[in-house]
């Protein structure tokens, strides 16, 4: 059964850092699409960061130079390191598994998220 | 442009058929997916590529695409329906995802 917990949230003062966790079970982060999406509490999800199989790493511009995603096969998780962290940061962050499909076109899914967990940047 | 436009809010009787839009000049290259976000919970996927649902999803969710206009109907809506959707293709570059704003739907 495919599994996502993610864990490292919570309070943090603007300009801290913070790590978030995820844990994957039932197939392996190294091989697969993995992304990082938020959402402040009543508004809605904003993509934030993947990591492709091969590496690759992209950032939205709102997170760019600040969060870096990366990845501990052996431990079959997936992490975003989050520095100078600022107010509009808070929100809920998921991480999900994505899949590549070519028909026709490529497109892209998000076939399982985690439950999330809560970040918020407050003095 | 890599934005996704949808519809803030719209309402459906129970049993009746709602459209959900999803407008965005990615559409035109890139398949949208769809997802169903209940009050306090993760989203779900419902509809992705060209017209699939991933198992367990009720066949009275469907999609279509048209140009750069990808599409959710509920056909039969349901009181379970009820929930927040977003639609989510990818960025000019192909490389970042992207989302609607999101479509509150309500079942009358």
């Amino acid at each position: 059964e495919v599994q996502l917990v993610e864990s490292g949230g919570g309070l943090v003062q603007p300009g801290g850092s913070l790590r978030l966790s995820c844990a994957a079970s039932g197939f392996s982060v190294s091989d697969n699409y993995m992304i990082w999406v938020r959402q402040v509490p009543g508004k809605g999800l904003e993509w934030v960061s993947n990591i492709y199989s091969g590496g690759y790493t992209y950032y939205a511009d709102s997170v760019q130079d600040r969060f870096t995603i990366s990845r501990d096969n052996s431990k079959n998780t997936l992490y975003l390191q989050m520095n100078s962290l600022r107010a509009e940061d808070s929100a809920m962050y998921y991480c999900a598994r994505e899949r590549q499909v070519w028909s026709s076109g490529w497109f892209w899914y998000i076939d399982y998220w985690g439950q999330g967990t809560l970040v918020t940047v407050s003095s | 442009s890599s934005e996704l436009t949808q519809d803030p809010a719209v309402s459906v009787a129970l049993g009746q058929t709602v459209r959900i839009t999803c407008q965005g000049d990615s559409l035109r290259t890139y398949y949208a997916s769809w997802y169903q976000q209940r009050p306090g919970q993760a989203p779900v996927l419902v509809i992705y590529g060209k017209n699939n649902r991933p198992s367990g999803i009720p066949d009275r969710f469907s999609g279509s695409n048209s140009g750069n206009t990808a599409s959710l109907t509920i056909t039969g809506a349901q009181a379970e329906d009820e929930a927040d959707y977003y639609c989510n293709s990818r960025d000019s570059s192909g490389t970042l995802g992207v989302f609607g704003v999101g479509t509150k739907v309500t079942v009358l």
